[in-house]
């Protein structure tokens, strides 16, 4: 059965740390790996990585997707207080797209 | 303003009592999907529609229907609800399938007592 594990399920951090988030996989046929952020209500896309793009960065945030491990890492630097969400990852196999369970952040001040 | 809209936002039913949840798209998108998240288990999907008059089964698709009739929109119809389809739904489109990024819609809370 196809698999997203995401670790830590929450952190909570000082504004100005650095944080990784971890997104490892079970997917059969993977064709990419895509990150959401969710603050309030609906999630909103952050990076999608597939075998041809491995590596996303934009601002403060970066990711990266290691095929051979199956899995992939969010890093956000500089943490603000902006940043408390859940960040979903999902990974698009075959047919479907099958999500992790989320990561809770909470950036305190 | 490019965007998908989903109503009603809240919404308190009782077991049994036909209820349908509307998701619209302004994008002019082929794809549409509809998920539920429910705590520890992430979203997961309930239908899908690749066109008009296209739909299939997600992850989770009993208790639910759906229906394609016009591109922007996709209803969600639950027939008769029942306690365990209390949970947060999201509609949400993309432009051709899911190797392109999935819009989302605000969310319906639903509570069915």
């Amino acid at each position: 059965e196809d698999k997203v594990v995401q670790s830590p399920l929450s952190l909570v951090v000082h504004e100005g740390d650095t944080v990784t988030l971890n997104c490892s996989y079970e997917v059969t046929n993977f064709r990419s790996l895509l990150w959401y952020k969710q603050e309030k209500k609906a999630p909103t896309f952050l990076f999608m990585l597939t075998s041809s793009g491995i590596e996303k960065k934009s601002g403060r945030l970066s990711s990266i997707l290691d095929k051979k491990e199956l899995s992939s890492i969010l890093n956000i630097t500089a943490t603000q207080t902006g940043d408390s969400a859940i960040y979903l990852c999902a990974v698009l196999g075959a047919q479907k797209l099958v999500f992790g369970q989320g990561t809770r952040l909470t950036i305190n001040p | 303003e490019a965007q998908v809209t989903q109503n009603p936002r809240y919404l308190i039913t009782v077991t049994g009592k036909k209820l349908t949840v509307t998701c619209s798209q302004n994008m002019n998108h082929e794809y549409m999907s509809w998920y539920r998240q429910d705590p520890g288990l992430g979203l997961r999907q309930i239908y899908y529609s690749m066109n008009v008059e296209v739909t299939d089964k997600g992850d989770v698709p009993e208790g639910y229907k759906v229906s394609r009739k016009e591109k922007r929109n996709f209803p969600l119809i639950l027939e008769s609800p029942s306690p365990n389809q209390t949970s947060l739904y999201f509609c949400a489109s993309s432009f051709a399938d899911l190797s392109y990024e999935q819009y989302f819609g605000p969310g319906t809370r639903l509570t069915v007592t």
